[in-house]
């Protein structure tokens, strides 16, 4: 099992560009959801998805849309990038709300 | 809305001391998990408590729910070098996904 995989490990942005994070779990798992970390910081919950087709937003929303097509997959997309989402972005899928498990990251540079 | 502090926020100890870090919630939780996360890495689930009063032990980790199922606690038992990184605690499922703001251990030789 690969468990949580993240795509792409990293990448640099200019303000306005947009891109599609990706997260794929093989657990099975029904619950998955997208965090960022700013640097010394705590995780912040942008939005999860409790199933297949299902989203919800979490703490921090704005300026990111997730989809959930397919039960092992995830995206995470920036319409239009901005400094302020300079940040390393975990993905993290759960039985239903339990332990969660995460990929290792994905490192976004905007400038 | 529920918020969860956690303290300290850093702790530097001498190898072979013991640390202890605290999440403390203003409302009663359904449950807390703890993770890990070393520099540079991802959080890594230590353990899930949901009973009031539960106490749980993993080697040289004992963690501890509050009767009040308000506030819980990680001791380590003598750290080794390889406990170094930053302990979270989330608060609540996932409706209300509340993580404590982390407590860094630093492990001096």
């Amino acid at each position: 099992n690969a468990g949580v995989t993240q795509t792409p490990k990293f990448r640099v942005l200019k303000t306005g560009q947009s891109m599609t994070l990706l997260c794929a779990q093989d657990m099975n798992h029904e619950y998955m959801y997208w965090y960022r970390q700013d640097p010394g910081m705590g995780l912040r919950l942008i939005h999860y998805s409790v199933g297949e087709g299902t989203t919800a937003k979490g703490e921090v929303p704005d300026g990111y849309n997730v989809s959930r097509l397919k039960k092992q997959n995830f995206l995470l997309g920036l319409e239009s990038a901005a400094p302020s989402q300079t940040s390393v972005y975990f993905c993290a899928s759960s039985y239903i709300a339990n332990e969660q498990f995460f990929g290792p990251g994905t490192r976004l540079t905007v400038l | 809305g529920q918020q969860v502090m956690q303290i300290p926020q850093y702790q530097h100890v001498q190898e072979g001391e013991d640390f202890t870090t605290y999440c403390n919630s203003s409302t009663t939780l359904s449950n807390i998990q703890w993770y890990k996360q070393r520099p540079g890495g991802h959080p890594v689930f230590l353990i899930q408590l949901v009973k009031s009063g539960e106490v749980k032990k993993q080697k040289r980790l004992t963690f501890q729910f509050g009767e009040a199922k308000k506030n819980s606690s990680l001791h380590i038992t003598a750290t080794q070098t390889t406990d170094v990184g930053t302990y979270f605690c989330i608060a609540g499922g996932y409706q209300k996904v509340t993580f404590g703001t982390g407590t860094k251990l630093q492990v001096i030789p």
